[in-house]
Parts: structure tokens; C-alpha cells; sequence
């Protein structure tokens, strides 16, 4: 079964709204989980790392203000697209590290389209 | 220079052969590379991880790295039109900071019957 699971698997919203996707360990604690977007027929890109209890660690050219995380505790961590444009529309992927400390684990991904 | 780099193919092989996917990483420093296939609209799902030099065999998966050429690759043996699919090296360049992965473009594979 999923290690680490996302929510929702796929949204469609209009252009200007805000849009929340979940990203949960599964029957583990992830001090930090990973977000990624993946355009059409490219690879993952990382976005953020996200950090427990503090601040997400952004990627260059990543817009902090834009791309929100919220990692209020070691089971979830959130990415809200905040005044969501066409061109955010995009495959979002979180990862988290199981408890071995090596392993890592994707989320089923999120579909999100902007129209 | 792109951080890791595979061939996007399309890599070709006919049902039973071995396909062999490569991938090249531009920081000597890394210590953890990791391949995942990941089917159209899926996410990604691990096949192989590999962290010292040499050869690691998985059923009929075998990673190979050689850290002095920066390379790393994968074997599929008997390969079955299931395993078409991308095939996506990623390598964690920082240390102490597992998770972090690089990501190249993808080889696309497509195992024909």
C-alpha cells in the first residue's frame, strides 16, 4: 500500500484562486518531506523542502509567497498554490523519507489545472 | 551542464532482450543515486538504489556505478512490454540532506512484443 499519500489526486480551478494539495506519511513520521512539479514530458523539478515545525526551504527561482508549505506536524505537509495561474497547471509530487533514512518514498502526485 | 543527464530516447528493444539505460552526474561529490520508472501520469515508483561502486542486482534489475566516470546505470533482463515506461535517474548530491534528489530528463523505454 502508499507510504506516503497526496490529496487530492487531481483539481481543476479557476485562474486567481487558491488551491490546497496534502501530502501525508503513512504509519511514519517525515521530519521533512519534498515537493516537486513535473511539466508534460519533463522530469521532476524540485520545489521546496519542507521542514517540521519551521520554515520551507525554496529552490531557486521558486516563489515563496506564491508556492506556501505548511509542515504543522510530522504526518503532513501542505503546498497551497496561492492565485493559481494556467501556467501552474502541472503534475505536483511530494516525497518523504521513511524511517530508514535512505529510502524515499513519492506521493500518488496531484493534477492541477488552471483554467 | 545539466546536474544528471540521461538520453530521452525513445530506447527501443524487442520483448526479452536487456535494455540498458545510462545516466551521467555532474557532482563528484554525490553519494546516493537511485533509479525510478514512472508510467505516463503516474508518479514515480523506485526501482533500484545503489551507493558504492560496482554492481547491485534485483531480480532482473542490475544498477551499476562508477563513481570515477560519474556514471551510473541500469540493466533490465528479459525485458516485457510492461516495463515500458520513462526511466528516471535521480542523485542526492547533499550529504546529510537525504531526500533531496536531482532529477534527469528521463529515458523513455518501450519494450516491444
Amino acid at each position: 500500500g502508499a507510504v506516503v499519500s497526496q490529496h487530492p489526486s487531481w483539481v481543476i480551478c479557476k485562474s486567481g484562486t487558491s488551491v490546497k494539495i496534502e501530502c501525508r506519511s503513512l504509519d511514519f513520521q517525515a521530519t521533512t518531506m519534498f515537493w516537486y512539479r513535473q511539466f508534460p514530458k519533463q522530469s521532476l523539478m524540485l520545489m521546496a523542502t519542507s521542514n517540521e515545525g519551521s520554515k520551507a526551504t525554496y529552490e531557486q527561482g521558486v516563489e515563496k509567497d506564491k508556492f506556501l508549505i505548511n509542515h504543522a506536524s510530522l504526518t503532513l505537509s501542505t503546498l497551497t498554490v496561492t492565485s493559481a495561474h494556467p501556467e501552474d497547471s502541472s503534475f505536483y509530487i511530494c516525497s518523504g523519507v521513511w524511517q530508514d533514512g535512505n529510502t524515499i518514498y513519492f506521493g500518488e502526485g496531484s493534477w492541477l489545472t488552471v483554467v | 551542464q545539466k546536474e544528471v543527464e540521461q538520453n530521452s530516447g525513445p530506447l527501443s528493444v524487442p520483448e526479452g532482450a536487456i535494455a540498458s539505460l545510462n545516466c551521467t552526474y555532474s557532482d563528484r561529490g554525490s553519494q546516493s543515486f537511485f533509479w525510478y520508472r514512472q508510467y505516463s501520469g503516474k508518479s514515480p515508483e523506485l526501482i533500484m538504489s545503489i551507493y558504492s561502486n560496482g554492481d547491485k542486482e534485483d531480480g532482473r534489475f542490475t544498477a551499476q556505478l562508477n563513481k570515477a566516470s560519474q556514471y551510473v546505470s541500469l540493466l533490465i533482463r528479459d525485458s516485457q512490454p510492461s516495463d515500458s515506461a520513462t526511466y528516471l535517474c535521480a542523485v542526492n548530491n547533499r550529504p546529510g540532506n537525504t531526500g533531496k534528489l536531482i532529477f534527469g530528463q528521463g529515458t523513455t523505454l518501450q519494450v516491444k512484443p
